[in-house]
């Protein structure tokens, strides 16, 4: 079974642009979970998807927003980029939304902005 | 809210050794799950162990095992044998079960080191 996917690997942005990034979860996942990982702030969760509603939201501004299809892939947007949004994007899929459930990570995106 | 703490920043191992990095979690619940979280430098996390909070028996997983220690609120990864590509950043961390579906609290990790 193919692993966690993410596109694009890497990134560079300048501040005030706006990013897509896209995330395909192990087949037969429906629970997507996006983390935000930085030299400083470590792993910090953004957001998660079940069922292409979201179900839980993390501390960060509403410039960072996502979204899951019907075939459980996932897309975060960050608009109006900011110099402290470069960091590593790391997505994770679990088959259901329950706590017992392992989340399986991706290789992640690389964000530079400039 | 939950926190989880990882007290040695860098750690380092003789090839064919054992090290213990440890992991110490605040809650006040009772029922959660523990993992620890591999990450090489090609970035892509992968899961060591998991344990459950309601099980007294320690999770073991080949060279990889842990010392659960829910009293002391303690988790320790112990990795025996140890080889060149254990060489990682390593995660401790902790998910609610109790609190409705929340996310994964991470440690700021561990970086191991294997010496040849």
């Amino acid at each position: 079974k193919a692993g966690v996917t993410q596109t694009p690997r890497y990134l560079i942005k300048t501040r005030g642009q706006q990013v897509t990034l896209s995330c395909s979860p192990i087949s037969g996942h429906r629970s997507v979970s996006w983390y935000q990982q930085t030299p400083g702030q470590g792993l910090q969760f953004l957001f998660e998807y079940f069922s292409e509603t979201q179900r839980n939201k993390g501390n960060f501004p509403g410039r960072f927003s996502g979204r899951q299809f019907s075939n459980s892939r996932s897309e975060m947007n960050v608009s109006t980029l900011e110099l402290g949004d470069s960091a590593l994007y790391l997505c994770a899929s679990s088959q259901l939304y329950l706590a017992r459930e392992t989340q399986y990570f991706g290789p992640g995106t690389r964000l530079l902005v400039l | 809210a939950q926190t989880v703490t990882q007290s040695q920043p860098e750690m380092s191992v003789q090839e064919a050794e054992t090290v213990t990095l440890s992991c110490t979690y605040d809650t006040s619940e009772s029922d959660y799950y523990l993992f620890w979280y591999k990450q090489p430098p090609s970035r892509q996390m992968i899961l060591v162990i998991r344990q459950e909070a309601y099980k007294q028996q320690n999770a073991t997983e080949n060279r990889f095992s842990v010392n659960f220690q829910k009293a002391a609120k303690s988790f320790s990864l112990k990795i025996s044998d140890s080889q060149l590509g254990d060489a990682a950043m390593y995660f401790c961390a902790y998910r609610s079960a109790e609190s409705g579906n929340t996310p994964l609290v991470f440690g700021k990790g561990t970086r191991l080191s294997v010496i040849a």
